[in-house]
């Protein structure tokens, strides 16, 4: 069965440096999301992206948060200067229309010191 | 704006334990309502999806059904591998295409 796959799986950085979470999303997926969960709390929408954009973000995804498909498989989401607060699980979720249920990868747990 | 309740936080039941979870949602005109499984660790797993109240699916043990306020995820008969966190979610008809979490229902079955 197709899977999301994310990478890292755990990243540990420290205050005020940049993190890139890695993504592959199911290949005929056309809409690609971000979520955040801290540890112990709701699974929280970061940003939205179709057609080589975004297209909706959270109030969450302030400037210091990016997000880019590179090429035809890659979507990262970029964190420029990481703070305490960042530090959650991040889910990446593809899905083939706009509403069906998500394929969510496994996560990458970033730990910010 | 849009919300999604859960009750209840956890639920711990005896293999073989009827039981239900409930969901209640407010969202300004409902594009669709999901239903998802989480292990520890673990992404959210798709399971259902329902779109118009009186919609019912179902999939092993677990029985999901909508109504224009609510919906209620039975599981029947559950196994000890059933224990999971089980997510409610929406889209709304407007407001873009994000889904909105409710906080889940812990639930344990113990053999």
């Amino acid at each position: 069965e197709p899977e999301v796959t994310q990478t890292p799986s755990h990243q540990v950085t420290q205050m005020g440096q940049e993190v890139i979470l890695r993504c592959v999303p199911i290949s005929n997926h056309l809409y690609f999301y971000w979520y955040r969960q801290i540890l112990g709390q709701k699974v929280e929408f970061l940003v939205s992206f179709y057609n080589n954009e975004i297209s909706e973000k959270s109030e969450i995804f302030d400037d210091q948060f990016s997000v880019e498909r590179p090429d035809g498989s890659n979507f990262t989401l970029k964190i420029r200067s990481t703070k305490l607060e960042d530090s959650a699980m991040y889910f990446c979720a593809s899905v083939t229309g706009t509403n069906y249920g998500y394929t969510f990868g496994s996560g990458t747990r970033l730990t910010v010191v | 704006e849009d919300q999604v309740t859960q009750s209840p936080e956890a639920l711990r039941l005896q293999e073989g334990e009827s039981s239900s979870l409930n969901c209640s949602y407010t969202v300004s005109g409902l594009r669709g309502l999901f239903w998802y499984r989480q292990d520890p660790g673990k992404g959210p797993e798709f399971l259902f999806t329902l779109y118009s109240a009186g919609e019912e699916k179902e999939k092993e043990r677990l029985k999901a059904t909508l109504t224009k306020k609510e919906s209620f995820l039975h599981i029947t008969a559950p196994k000890p591998e059933d224990s999971a966190t089980y997510l409610c979610a929406v889209q709304a008809e407007v407001g873009g295409f994000k889904t909105i979490f409710g906080a889940g229902t812990r639930l344990f079955v113990k053999a």
